[in-house]
Formats: structure tokens, C-alpha cells, sequence
């Protein structure tokens, strides 16, 4: 089975702070793929960021950056800087391979974010 | 372009009336999904649709059923519904392989926020 915990229900910072939203996954597969979504107020899921289970890369993509540790089974992500815009419920996401009943994506509950100006 | 379009973005139904929620995407992909989100949780998996076949049905009710008329389209038809079924329902869209061995990310709609009276 497959499980994602974000333990940060709620998180309160004042814009131009850093933030870091934690993500922690269990899977039995060797395959797998990790995914941050951003859903702001007006609904819509976001997609952020791809990772799959071979590439430990860390990446940066502007004010985000994101920390995959398969050692902790982590993959966490890094606000720089934050902005008001920023303010928005964030989910990290775990998958198997596509294919036959593997195209489910496993949602952890969400962190949501409030920057405060 | 990678927007997946929901129509309408807001619904009141009462319990007897027969209602569809339309999802459409033109990327080409193959794998279409719908997902019940209530307040304050992650999305839940309904249904997913993979080369325009139903491949998993999450033991939804039968009050919901799902259409997909071409790679395009993907409908939700309401019959009977009940009011803890009100939600945001979210549609997405992913690449969709035959390749086991890949994943691609999913977009997502803006839902529709159905009220059920």
C-alpha cells in the first residue's frame, strides 16, 4: 500500500520568509513517482514538480527547490523568499508505474500555507 | 497549452434531478481521471479512463456514471445524488502510456462545485 504523510497541516510565515513543506512516502514499489501540487482558492491543482524513484537530484526551479532523499523517504520542498502569491493548500503526491492500475496518484492530506505581508 | 477545461464551474441539483459535469482537454492525452475533493481533504480517485476504456472505478455508487466519448471528452453523469456528495469534482488529464516503465503528470481542471439540495 501506499502512503504519504505531510505533518504540517497548517504554516504561517511573513512574506520574504523560507519555508519548507515536508513530504514523507512509503511504497513497496521500486518504480515510483513523487509530485507536488499547488492548489490555490480558486481550486484548481497546479502541477509543480515530477520526480521519479532513479533520479535523487535535487532541483531548482526559481524561488522552488525540492529535496528528494529516498533514505528517509522523503521529498521535500523549499519556498525561498515567500510571496503573498505563494498562499495556497500544497499536496505532495506518490504514484507507481502507469500502466493497469498504477495510474492512481496517492494524495497526502496538504499543508496549507498562509503568507502574511 | 496544458489546460483542461470543466463545465460548469458551479451546480445546485436537487436529489432527483439528472445533471453532467463535462471535462475536455486537447494535449493528446490518453488517461483521463475524476476526482471527488471535499473541504479541507486531498482529492479522492473515481474514475480513471485509459484509451478511452474505464480502467478503475474506485467502488463510487452507481448515482455517478462516467462517460468518456472520445480522447477528448470525459463526462460525469449525476443521477439521485444525496447531499454529502456535494464536493469540488476535479478533472484531470495525463499523458497515459502502454509503457509500464513511465509516468507523466496530471493536470488538473478547476472542478466543479456541485451542491446537492
Amino acid at each position: 500500500a501506499q502512503k504519504v504523510t505531510q505533518a504540517q497541516t497548517e504554516i504561517s510565515v511573513v512574506e520574504k520568509e523560507d519555508v519548507t513543506l515536508d513530504c514523507v512516502y512509503e511504497t513497496r514499489d521500486t518504480t515510483y513517482y513523487l509530485f507536488w501540487y499547488k492548489q490555490p482558492p480558486s481550486g484548481e491543482l497546479v502541477f509543480l514538480i515530477r520526480r521519479n524513484s532513479f533520479d535523487e537530484q535535487n532541483e531548482i526551479s526559481g524561488r522552488y527547490s525540492w529535496n528528494f532523499q529516498k533514505s528517509t523517504s522523503s521529498f521535500n520542498f523549499t519556498i525561498t523568499a515567500s510571496q503573498v502569491v505563494d498562499s495556497a493548500v500544497y499536496f505532495c503526491a506518490l504514484s507507481g508505474p502507469s500502466g493497469g492500475s498504477n495510474y492512481k496518484l496517492t494524495f497526502g492530506k496538504g499543508t496549507l500555507l498562509t503568507v502574511n505581508p | 497549452d496544458t489546460e483542461v477545461t470543466q463545465t460548469p464551474k458551479h451546480l445546485v441539483m436537487g436529489m432527483t434531478n439528472k445533471k453532467s459535469l463535462k471535462c475536455e482537454q486537447h494535449m493528446g492525452h490518453r488517461a483521463m481521471y475524476w476526482y471527488k475533493q471535499k473541504a479541507k481533504k486531498p482529492p479522492e480517485l473515481m474514475f480513471v479512463y485509459s484509451y478511452e476504456k474505464l480502467s478503475i472505478n474506485e467502488s463510487v455508487p452507481s448515482r455517478f456514471s462516467p462517460e468518456c466519448p472520445n480522447s477528448s471528452l470525459l463526462n460525469l453523469h449525476l443521477h439521485a445524488l444525496q447531499p454529502e456528495d456535494s464536493a469540488l469534482y476535479l478533472c484531470a488529464s495525463s499523458q497515459g502510456t502502454r509503457d509500464t516503465r513511465v509516468n507523466t503528470e496530471a493536470f488538473f481542471g478547476q472542478g466543479t462545485r456541485l451542491t446537492v439540495v
